[in-house]
């Protein structure tokens, strides 16, 4: 069983698009993020929701939308895609107390 | 801002050689830091953590030394194996920040 699962693994798109990538995690915890890993592997944080509660959102554009509908699941929504979204994302989550994450495998996603 | 940094990008071992992944932390608040593995392809794993209150800590094949007083982390892995070879990231994180920060990045790569 996996335990942080990411949808799609692939994704391509056209520039102006609206595209979603899905997480759920089955391990309980209680904290998710969504992390960017640019093209130099630099990996950033994006969000962070807390038992479905948004408890850090870093400088993102808000063409980019967190939705959690419940804490075993983070779903990031992106607007009008642009070329500079290019880049590897990827979910974690982490358990109360415990403060390194379990990562998903990534969503690289390609705008074109 | 707060960054962690690895002095370099590129590592290329023998095997059966010892490696030494460097790392530089800037925020004195940082008091967990963590190491992670990254294969082509998957999300960053888990290899091993230290607390603030620890300058050393062994785990299978690999030992994490802290400096506080330099801010300074290193990862070495004994009897370096072709298994081996990924990019290693460092990360911080403090009880205030809630957050895990991470550097840059370093790819090994292990020569048979």
């Amino acid at each position: 069983d996996t335990a942080v699962s990411q949808t799609p693994k692939y994704l391509v798109t056209q520039m102006g698009n609206d595209k979603s990538i899905k997480c759920e995690q089955n391990l309980g915890h209680d904290t998710m993020y969504w992390y960017k890993q640019d093209s130099k592997k630099f990996l950033k944080i994006m969000f962070s929701y807390n038992n479905k509660e948004l408890i850090i959102n870093e400088t993102v554009p808000n063409r980019f939308s967190p939705k959690s509908p419940d804490k075993a699941h983070l779903n990031l929504h992106i607007n009008s895609l642009e070329l500079g979204d290019s880049a590897v994302y990827f979910c974690a989550s982490s358990q109360p107390g415990h403060r390194g994450y379990t990562f998903g495998s990534g969503t690289r996603l390609t705008v074109v | 801002g707060e960054s962690v940094g690895l002095h370099l990008p590129t590592l290329s071992v023998q095997e059966g050689d010892n490696s030494i992944i460097n790392c530089a932390y800037s925020n004195s608040a940082s008091d967990y830091f963590i190491w992670y593995k990254q294969e082509s392809g998957k999300g960053p794993q888990f290899i091993i953590d230290i607390r603030s209150n620890m300058d050393k800590r062994q785990g299978q094949r690999v030992t994490v030394l802290l400096n506080k007083t330099v801010k300074h982390l290193s990862l070495q892995i004994a009897a370096t194996q072709p298994g081996d070879s990924a990019v290693y990231f460092c990360a911080e994180n403090n009880r205030g920040g809630g957050k895990l920060i991470f550097g840059q990045g370093t790819e090994l790569s292990v020569k048979p």
